[in-house]
């Protein structure tokens, strides 16, 4: 464990479903962070949160929706997804400059 | 093309020798840090050299960083089965905040 624990492990949802993603630390920090990993293509950064507050969107389409309750808590929201949002969704965590972040070990997303 | 290129893409050895991966970047930058991925899982960080440190030890892994070129070198020395991974590269940018930005990734091999 990383300290930076993502659930579930694995999702199969379709694309009418509605599911949620979860990212939970406890490591203090302060800064959060959803990516995608598709294959073959370099990790895509979707969106940040600095103490609570999103900081960034990067052009992520509407129907992921993230929310974070707390510096603790992270969700990813997921409605009416497609086929090519099937992905490894990774979370992590940064808390202190010149360390890296902390990831979990990602929720493995496909739509059918 | 991408800030924090890998290269190779692709890197299959024997246990015992050394690996050398290279990353190249565009912008300038406050640090540069190296992840390993094992396969379906998260990263996990291995270690930062900032901008203006030219290399940096840690275990059998050294690490280079030349701003001039814009470029990177992670070597393993004395590999062994279990480092076979992907590893990734991913710049700090100036202008980004505590935003990384990775590379694609090399996918080391090492062979017993």
């Amino acid at each position: 464990e990383t300290g930076v624990t993502q659930t579930p492990r694995h999702l199969v949802m379709g694309m009418t479903n509605k599911k949620s993603l979860k990212c939970e630390q406890h490591l203090g920090h302060n800064a959060m962070y959803w990516y995608k990993q598709s294959a073959k293509k370099p990790l895509e950064l979707m969106f940040v949160y600095n103490f609570k507050e999103q900081t960034e969107n990067n052009s992520v389409p509407s129907r992921f929706s993230p929310e974070c309750p707390n510096s603790s808590h992270l969700f990813l929201h997921l409605h009416t997804l497609q086929p090519e949002d099937s992905a490894l969704y990774l979370c992590a965590s940064y808390g202190a400059p010149l360390y890296g972040y902390t990831f979990g070990s990602g929720t493995r997303l496909t739509v059918v | 093309s991408q800030q924090g290129e890998e290269d190779p893409q692709a890197l299959s050895i024997q246990e015992g020798e050394n690996a050398t991966m290279n990353c190249s970047y565009k912008t300038s930058i406050n640090n540069l840090q190296w992840y390993r991925q094992n396969s379906g899982r998260g990263l996990v960080h291995l270690i930062l050299i900032r901008s203006n440190e030219r290399e940096k030890h840690s275990g059998r892994l050294r690490v280079t960083l030349d701003t001039s070129k814009k470029s990177s070198s992670l070597l393993i020395t004395a590999s062994r089965a279990a480092d076979t991974a992907s590893y990734f590269c991913a710049t700090d940018e100036e202008t980004s905040g505590s935003r990384l930005t990775f590379g694609e990734g090399t996918q080391l091999t090492v062979n017993p």
